[in-house]
Protein backbone atom coordinates (compact mmCIF):
# COMPACT_ATOMS: atom_id res chain seq x y z
CA UNK A 1 0.00 0.00 0.00
CA UNK A 2 1.28 3.34 -1.12
CA UNK A 3 2.24 6.01 1.84
CA UNK A 4 1.04 9.56 1.78
CA UNK A 5 2.58 11.09 -0.80
CA UNK A 6 4.21 14.99 -0.65
CA UNK A 7 5.92 17.25 -2.87
CA UNK A 8 8.20 19.21 -2.91
CA UNK A 9 10.12 17.67 -0.57
CA UNK A 10 12.03 20.99 -0.08
CA UNK A 11 11.52 24.45 -0.99
CA UNK A 12 13.29 27.85 -0.44
CA UNK A 13 11.90 31.47 -1.31
CA UNK A 14 12.20 34.69 -0.47
CA UNK A 15 9.63 36.62 1.75
CA UNK A 16 6.24 38.02 0.56
CA UNK A 17 6.47 35.44 -2.26
CA UNK A 18 3.94 32.86 -2.77
CA UNK A 19 4.42 28.91 -2.61
CA UNK A 20 1.97 26.04 -2.77
CA UNK A 21 2.49 21.99 -2.01
CA UNK A 22 0.82 19.15 -3.05
CA UNK A 23 -0.17 16.12 -0.93
CA UNK A 24 -1.98 12.80 -1.98
CA UNK A 25 -3.48 10.53 0.89
CA UNK A 26 -3.91 6.93 0.93
CA UNK A 27 -6.37 5.53 -1.45
CA UNK A 28 -9.70 5.28 0.47
CA UNK A 29 -8.84 8.00 3.26
CA UNK A 30 -11.66 10.17 3.55
CA UNK A 31 -9.78 12.32 5.92
CA UNK A 32 -6.64 14.85 5.46
CA UNK A 33 -4.91 16.62 7.47
CA UNK A 34 -1.80 20.04 6.96
CA UNK A 35 0.13 20.13 10.29
CA UNK A 36 2.87 23.17 10.25
CA UNK A 37 6.00 21.39 12.56
CA UNK A 38 8.76 24.31 13.62
CA UNK A 39 11.89 23.58 14.23
CA UNK A 40 12.18 21.99 18.08
CA UNK A 41 8.20 21.96 18.58
CA UNK A 42 5.69 19.27 17.80
CA UNK A 43 3.22 19.50 14.95
CA UNK A 44 0.30 21.56 14.92
CA UNK A 45 -2.72 21.30 12.86
CA UNK A 46 -3.38 23.61 10.56
CA UNK A 47 -6.61 22.40 8.78
CA UNK A 48 -8.50 19.28 8.53
CA UNK A 49 -10.39 18.12 5.72
CA UNK A 50 -13.26 14.95 5.48
CA UNK A 51 -13.72 14.29 1.80
CA UNK A 52 -13.74 17.74 0.74
CA UNK A 53 -15.05 19.46 3.20
CA UNK A 54 -13.36 21.75 5.66
CA UNK A 55 -14.17 20.19 9.70
CA UNK A 56 -11.36 22.57 11.45
CA UNK A 57 -9.31 25.25 10.08
CA UNK A 58 -9.29 27.20 13.64
CA UNK A 59 -5.47 27.69 13.20
CA UNK A 60 -5.20 28.35 9.94
CA UNK A 61 -4.15 32.04 9.94
CA UNK A 62 -6.36 32.74 6.81
CA UNK A 63 -5.06 36.08 5.88
CA UNK A 64 -1.99 33.97 4.06
CA UNK A 65 -2.84 30.74 3.67
CA UNK A 66 -5.53 28.70 1.80
CA UNK A 67 -6.07 24.96 1.51
CA UNK A 68 -7.95 23.16 -0.82
CA UNK A 69 -8.97 19.41 -1.35
CA UNK A 70 -10.70 18.90 -5.16
CA UNK A 71 -13.17 15.89 -5.20
CA UNK A 72 -11.85 14.31 -1.89
CA UNK A 73 -8.68 13.24 -2.77
CA UNK A 74 -5.69 15.64 -3.21
CA UNK A 75 -5.00 18.82 -1.30
CA UNK A 76 -3.14 21.90 -1.73
CA UNK A 77 -1.87 24.22 0.61
CA UNK A 78 -1.02 27.78 0.26
CA UNK A 79 0.91 30.26 1.52
CA UNK A 80 0.75 34.09 -0.38
CA UNK A 81 2.68 35.94 0.84
CA UNK A 82 5.27 34.28 2.75
CA UNK A 83 6.52 35.39 6.25
CA UNK A 84 10.07 34.25 8.03
CA UNK A 85 8.32 32.90 10.72
CA UNK A 86 6.63 30.74 7.88
CA UNK A 87 9.33 28.38 7.78
CA UNK A 88 8.77 24.87 9.10
CA UNK A 89 8.09 21.42 7.87
CA UNK A 90 4.18 21.17 6.58
CA UNK A 91 3.20 17.69 6.95
CA UNK A 92 0.27 15.65 5.33
CA UNK A 93 -1.56 13.07 6.99
CA UNK A 94 -4.59 10.84 6.21
CA UNK A 95 -6.68 8.59 7.97
CA UNK A 96 -9.90 6.63 7.34
CA UNK A 97 -11.91 8.26 9.92
CA UNK A 98 -12.13 8.87 13.52
CA UNK A 99 -8.19 9.27 15.26
CA UNK A 100 -9.23 7.58 18.13
CA UNK A 101 -9.81 4.21 16.39
CA UNK A 102 -7.72 4.61 12.86
CA UNK A 103 -4.67 5.56 12.30
CA UNK A 104 -3.37 8.73 11.37
CA UNK A 105 -0.69 8.36 8.62
CA UNK A 106 1.65 10.87 7.72
CA UNK A 107 3.67 11.56 4.74
CA UNK A 108 7.99 12.89 4.58
CA UNK A 109 6.72 16.40 5.03
CA UNK A 110 8.19 19.55 2.62
CA UNK A 111 10.58 21.46 4.78
CA UNK A 112 9.95 25.38 3.70
CA UNK A 113 12.71 28.08 4.07
CA UNK A 114 11.71 31.68 4.03
CA UNK A 115 14.70 34.60 4.09
CA UNK B 1 -7.70 24.29 26.10
CA UNK B 2 -6.19 20.87 25.36
CA UNK B 3 -2.33 20.28 25.36
CA UNK B 4 0.52 18.22 26.01
CA UNK B 5 3.78 18.34 28.15
CA UNK B 6 6.85 16.25 27.20
CA UNK B 7 9.72 15.88 29.29
CA UNK B 8 12.62 18.30 28.14
CA UNK B 9 15.13 16.56 26.10
CA UNK B 10 17.26 16.02 24.58
CA UNK B 11 18.17 12.71 26.33
CA UNK B 12 20.95 10.32 25.83
CA UNK B 13 21.47 6.89 27.27
CA UNK B 14 23.73 3.68 27.10
CA UNK B 15 22.84 0.52 25.31
CA UNK B 16 20.60 -1.32 27.26
CA UNK B 17 19.73 1.38 29.96
CA UNK B 18 16.02 1.63 31.03
CA UNK B 19 14.35 4.76 29.72
CA UNK B 20 11.29 6.68 30.56
CA UNK B 21 9.95 9.56 28.80
CA UNK B 22 7.36 12.00 30.90
CA UNK B 23 4.50 12.74 29.31
CA UNK B 24 1.55 15.02 30.83
CA UNK B 25 -1.61 16.48 29.49
CA UNK B 26 -4.70 18.34 30.09
CA UNK B 27 -7.92 18.12 28.63
CA UNK B 28 -11.63 17.89 28.81
CA UNK B 29 -13.47 14.70 29.00
CA UNK B 30 -11.25 11.35 28.35
CA UNK B 31 -8.69 11.86 25.58
CA UNK B 32 -7.12 9.40 23.43
CA UNK B 33 -3.19 9.10 23.79
CA UNK B 34 -0.32 8.26 21.47
CA UNK B 35 3.06 8.26 20.75
CA UNK B 36 4.64 8.84 17.85
CA UNK B 37 7.95 8.20 16.62
CA UNK B 38 10.11 10.26 14.47
CA UNK B 39 13.18 8.21 12.77
CA UNK B 40 15.79 10.23 11.81
CA UNK B 41 15.14 10.97 7.89
CA UNK B 42 12.02 9.56 7.74
CA UNK B 43 8.06 10.73 8.79
CA UNK B 44 5.82 10.30 11.55
CA UNK B 45 5.02 6.62 13.03
CA UNK B 46 2.62 5.63 15.38
CA UNK B 47 4.30 3.86 18.28
CA UNK B 48 1.74 3.10 20.45
CA UNK B 49 -1.72 4.16 21.55
CA UNK B 50 -4.22 4.09 24.47
CA UNK B 51 -7.67 4.98 24.42
CA UNK B 52 -9.25 4.63 27.84
CA UNK B 53 -7.92 5.53 31.44
CA UNK B 54 -5.61 2.41 32.84
CA UNK B 55 -5.41 1.12 29.07
CA UNK B 56 -1.88 -0.07 28.19
CA UNK B 57 -0.37 0.40 24.86
CA UNK B 58 2.55 -1.69 23.84
CA UNK B 59 5.04 -2.34 20.91
CA UNK B 60 8.73 -3.04 20.02
CA UNK B 61 9.09 -3.43 23.90
CA UNK B 62 8.27 0.22 24.99
CA UNK B 63 4.63 0.72 27.18
CA UNK B 64 2.57 3.49 28.12
CA UNK B 65 -0.21 3.67 30.58
CA UNK B 66 -2.83 5.99 30.70
CA UNK B 67 -3.28 7.21 34.21
CA UNK B 68 -6.42 9.36 34.41
CA UNK B 69 -5.83 10.39 38.34
CA UNK B 70 -2.26 11.65 37.34
CA UNK B 71 -3.28 12.81 33.74
CA UNK B 72 -0.10 11.07 32.29
CA UNK B 73 0.99 8.78 29.39
CA UNK B 74 4.89 8.05 30.09
CA UNK B 75 6.58 6.07 27.87
CA UNK B 76 9.20 3.43 29.17
CA UNK B 77 11.49 0.65 27.77
CA UNK B 78 13.10 -1.78 29.87
CA UNK B 79 16.65 -2.20 27.42
CA UNK B 80 17.16 0.43 24.87
CA UNK B 81 18.98 0.27 21.68
CA UNK B 82 20.80 2.14 19.19
CA UNK B 83 18.09 1.83 16.72
CA UNK B 84 15.90 3.51 18.88
CA UNK B 85 17.63 6.76 18.94
CA UNK B 86 14.56 9.21 17.21
CA UNK B 87 12.39 12.44 18.35
CA UNK B 88 9.50 10.91 20.55
CA UNK B 89 5.81 13.00 20.60
CA UNK B 90 3.44 12.89 22.83
CA UNK B 91 0.10 13.36 21.69
CA UNK B 92 -3.89 13.70 22.54
CA UNK B 93 -7.15 13.38 20.96
CA UNK B 94 -9.60 15.21 22.02
CA UNK B 95 -12.66 13.51 23.57
CA UNK B 96 -15.44 15.42 22.34
CA UNK B 97 -17.70 15.12 19.55
CA UNK B 98 -16.39 15.33 16.06
CA UNK B 99 -13.01 16.12 16.91
CA UNK B 100 -10.61 13.81 15.39
CA UNK B 101 -7.25 16.16 15.33
CA UNK B 102 -4.06 15.26 17.01
CA UNK B 103 -2.41 17.78 19.93
CA UNK B 104 1.00 16.87 20.21
CA UNK B 105 4.15 17.84 22.89
CA UNK B 106 7.15 19.43 21.80
CA UNK B 107 9.13 16.17 21.21
CA UNK B 108 11.97 14.69 22.96
CA UNK B 109 15.13 13.40 21.20
CA UNK B 110 16.54 10.62 22.33
CA UNK B 111 19.90 9.52 21.16
CA UNK B 112 21.35 6.00 22.52
CA UNK B 113 25.21 5.32 22.09
CA UNK B 114 26.61 1.89 22.07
Amino acid sequence: EAGVAQSPRYKIIEKRQSVAFWCNPISGHATLYWYQQILGQGPKLLIQFQNNGVVDDSQLPKDRFSAERLKGVDSTLKIQPAKLEDSAVYLCASSLGLVGIYEQYFGPGTRLTVT
Amino acid sequence: GDSVTQMEGPVTLSEEAFLTINCTYTATGYPSLFWYVQYPGEGLQLLLKATKADDKGSNKGFEATYRKETTSFHLEKGSVQVSDSAVYFCALSPSYRGAQKLVFGQGTRLTINP
